[in-house]
């Protein structure tokens, strides 16, 4: 099983800042990776699939990079409604979630 | 416009049978994976298994192999997820997810179906 490691596990930071969250897959998943954002109490949404294309509807200021076993996704300036829980997931060898990064307001 | 809408929450004792369901529109049902994730409280996401309603594979992940069982109907453009036995530790939401325009990532989510198993 392919296991996904985020990091961190929390990140405090204010509006208009940028947001750095980080997956780790444990072997290759080329670029087999996507983003979602959980608000509170919401369903995920797909922000990012196949390690950098933003969904349908997605804004710019989300982002995705990474190939292999290194993936990043960057928010380059922080709304209100970006305080949230994202997960990354992979589908390279069957799927499976990260634990999650917690982003919340300072 | 694209749905999946999940039937309502849930609240068993152990050692009963479920089952709960997602019915999709405004997409080729047939033409997509449907699958199931869950949540259970405070924590994060699990993927349980899909299926493509088309020819009826179905996928299941290691970790939910034989506990449960994912099918659908073309007919009624409706995936199903069920228990024979609930436990305690089922308790959770449970979301149905499709890949539509985007394969083998789910760019649509149900809005989740929450379970409760308790005595």
């Amino acid at each position: 099983e392919v296991v996904l490691t985020q990091s961190p596990a929390n990140l405090s930071l204010s509006p208009g800042e940028r947001a750095t969250l980080s997956c780790r897959a444990s072997q290759s998943v080329t670029s087999f990776l996507a983003w979602y954002q959980q608000r509170l109490g919401q369903a995920p949404r797909l922000l990012i699939y196949d390690a950098s294309t933003r969904a349908s509807g997605i804004p710019a200021r989300f982002s995705g990079s990474g190939s292999g076993t290194d993936f990043t996704l960057t928010i380059s300036s922080l709304e209100p409604e970006d305080f949230a829980v994202y997960y990354c997931q992979q589908r390279s060898k069957s799927i499976t979630f990260g634990q999650g990064t917690r982003l919340e307001i300072k | 416009e694209v749905q999946l809408v999940q039937s309502g929450a849930e609240v068993k004792k152990p050692g009963e049978s479920l089952t709960i369901s997602c019915k999709g529109s405004g997409y080729r049902f047939s033409s997509s994976w449907i699958g199931w994730v869950r949540q259970m409280p405070g924590k994060g996401l699990e993927w349980m298994g899909f299926i493509y309603p088309g020819d009826s594979d179905t996928r299941y992940s290691p970790s939910f192999q034989g506990q449960v069982t994912i099918s659908a109907d073309k007919a009624t453009n409706t995936a199903y997820l069920q228990w024979t036995s609930l436990q305690a530790p089922d308790t959770a939401m449970y979301y149905c997810a499709a890949g539509i325009a985007v394969d083998n990532f789910f760019d649509h989510w149900g809005q989740g179906t929450l379970v409760t198993v308790s005595s």
